[in-house]
């Protein structure tokens, strides 16, 4: 049973980039939330997709986006990066009905913004 | 807002010796808690949780926590470490389920031999 894979592993991009990072949630699961875990913090909260519509957000600007596909994977999208977005970007899924499940975090993406 | 506040970014410890990793919460409701450990290159597990059952919590690979109301902690435990426990430990709060979670700022375990 695969868990939670995320893709690319690691991307480089330069200021004023956009960049797409792509989630697959473990089997079964329905709900994916994106966090943002900068070098030496824990992770941040940015939102969480159930039913392909942005149930919760963090405090984090228009520029992050998401999207949540019928079969449950997810896209988080960066618009004008910044250099303070370079970060590791942590998928991790769950399933809606069951809120003290526990939920499953994939390896991340690691983004280096130049 | 609730917020978690990890005490040392740093801990290290001998083999066998005893582990303690702090935790402090700020919730106006009350909370769900919770301990994730992140190995190198990897993403976060659960340790373990807290749910307003019991207040000490039994957890993967001989962790433990409890959770004192009182003192607003939550601190992490291990009656004898190993190398293997060597890793960023993570506590985070909740109080609306799992998913939304805060976290503190982690809490490196460095264990020698």
């Amino acid at each position: 049973d695969a868990g939670v894979t995320q893709s690319p592993t690691h991307l480089i991009k330069t200021r004023g980039q956009q960049v797409t990072l792509r989630c697959s949630p473990k089997s079964g699961h329905d709900t994916v939330s994106w966090y943002q875990q900068a070098l030496g913090q824990g992770p941040q909260f940015i939102f969480q997709y159930y039913e392909e519509e942005e149930r919760q957000r963090g405090n984090f600007p228009d520029r992050f986006s998401g999207h949540q596909f019928p079969n449950y994977s997810s896209e988080l999208n960066v618009n004008a990066l910044l250099l303070g977005d370079s970060a590791l970007y942590l998928c991790a899924s769950s399933l809606k009905w069951t809120p003290l499940g526990e939920l499953f975090f994939g390896e991340g993406s690691r983004l280096t913004v130049l | 807002a609730q917020s978690v506040t990890q005490l040392g970014s740093h801990v290290s410890v001998s083999e066998g010796a005893l582990v303690l990793l702090r935790c402090n919460y700020s919730s106006s409701v009350p909370p769900y808690l919770f301990w994730y450990v992140q190995y190198p290159n990897q993403g976060l597990q659960l340790l373990l949780k807290y749910t307003s059952a019991a207040t000490l919590v039994k957890g993967i690979n001989g962790f433990e926590a409890e959770f004192k109301k009182s003192e607003t902690s939550f601190h992490l435990t291990k009656p004898s470490a190993h190398m293997s426990d060597a890793a960023e430990y993570f506590c985070a709060v909740s109080v609306s389920g799992y998913s939304t979670l805060t976290f503190g700022k982690g809490t490196m375990l460095l264990v020698s031999p």
